[in-house]
Parts: structure tokens; sequence; C-alpha cells
């Protein structure tokens, strides 16, 4: 089956530490990208990625970083920068450059700040 | 003033109903439009997408599009149990991969 996976589904972590979240799709989509959902504020998007070895700034980037080494890979890291992290954070991948502009999301990782 | 605007409910109607939601955009530059359904604690899945004015159909769902007005919605005819989840707007423009969500309606249906 194609799809995005996320892990872990929830993670709890303490304050000061760095947490990396996982995301890998098996979709062959070039773009990937990385939002934060809140109560009542909808999806943020963080970091996004349109080719390997390249990614661009969200519009919540602070606190934040990425890699993408591999087409099918686009780890997130909440670093201890990041005020407020506990949210749910969702992963998404797409094909860009085709005009089919849906993105695909993963299940989600909640991650809670102790 | 957000690009996008969603009344986030939370929003019930008994079974049967017709429930409408709605978003409103400010960025002409818009020019697709999407709709995901999201249950709790899942990732969001594509509902509707279209990039023109007017009205597209897909079973139950009705999405509409008024450029003009920038004014998009989303028609459930029948409601169910099963539609009971979160549903969210979602709009881009053409030669950028980048998407603008609304906050999400919260949608719970009576049975």
């Amino acid at each position: 089956d194609g799809g995005i996976t996320q892990s872990p589904k929830y993670l709890f972590r303490k304050e000061g530490q760095n947490v990396t979240l996982s995301c890998e799709q098996n979709l062959n989509h070039d773009a990937m990208y990385w939002y934060r959902q809140d109560p009542g504020q909808g999806l943020r998007l963080i970091y996004y990625s349109q080719i390997v070895n390249d990614f661009q700034k969200g519009d919540i980037a602070e606190g934040y970083s990425v890699s993408r080494e591999k087409k099918e890979s686009f780890p997130l890291t909440v670093t201890s920068a990041q005020k407020n992290p506990t949210a749910f954070y969702l992963c998404a991948s797409s094909i860009p450059g085709t005009g089919e502009h849906e993105q695909f999301f993963g299940p989600g990782t909640r991650l809670t700040v102790l | 003033q957000k690009e996008v605007e969603q009344d986030p409910g939370p929003l019930s109607v008994p079974e049967g109903a017709i429930v409408s939601l709605n978003c409103t955009y400010s960025n002409s530059a818009f020019q697709y439009f999407m709709w995901y359904r999201q249950y709790s604690r899942k990732g969001p899945e594509l509902l509707m997408y279209t990039y023109s004015s007017g009205n597209k159909e897909d079973g139950r769902f009705t999405a509409q599009v008024d450029k003009s007005s920038k004014y998009i919605s989303l028609f459930i005819r029948d409601s169910q149990p099963s539609d009971s989840a979160t549903y969210l707007c979602a709009m881009g423009g053409f030669g950028n991969e980048k998407l603008t969500f609304g906050t999400g309606t919260r949608l719970t249906i009576i049975p």
C-alpha cells in the first residue's frame, strides 16, 4: 500500500530537549510538507521541500529544523528553542509541477511537552 | 485579517439534514480550492477539489465556488453520523505548491 507514515503516534518530551519526528512516504512524491495543528488555528506550515537536498521555511519555522537527504524521508526536529511545542504535527506530500495540487497527509504525531 | 476565514463551529445537525459549510478568502491569487475531512486524531483526507467557479458534485457532496465573491461552500446531503468530523477548506494559486487552510469546522451529525 502506498502512503505516508509518521512515527511515533504519541511523543512526550521534557522541556529543554530536542525531539525528532519521522515522516516517510512511498508515493514517489517530490514535495513534502510539515504542518502544525492547534485547536482553533487550522494547519500552519512549518517547512516544505520540493526536491531532495532543498527545503524552505514556512510561516512558523522558528524553533524547528528539517533535512531532506532522501526523497522518501523528511524528518522534523523540534528544538528547545520552540517556545510552545505541544501540538499535533502533520506531514504531507504532493507531486509539484503537474497541476495536481492535492496534498496527501500522514496520520500525525501528537507531541506533548511535560 | 486572515487570508482564509472559516466558521469554527461546532455545528450539530440531525441525521438526514443538509449541511452547509463555508469559507471566505481575501487573496485574489487563489485559483484552486479543496475541502478536506479530518476525523479525530487522524490526518486530513481530500474530499473535493475544484478550480473553477460553479458547482462540482460527488455523491452526497457538492462543492461550490464563487470567485467574484471570494466564497466557497461544501454541501452535504442526507447527512450521516459517519460524516461527523472536522472539515477544512484549503486553497492555493497556480505556480505555488503551498496551500492555505481555514481553521476547520467541527461537525456532529446526531442520529
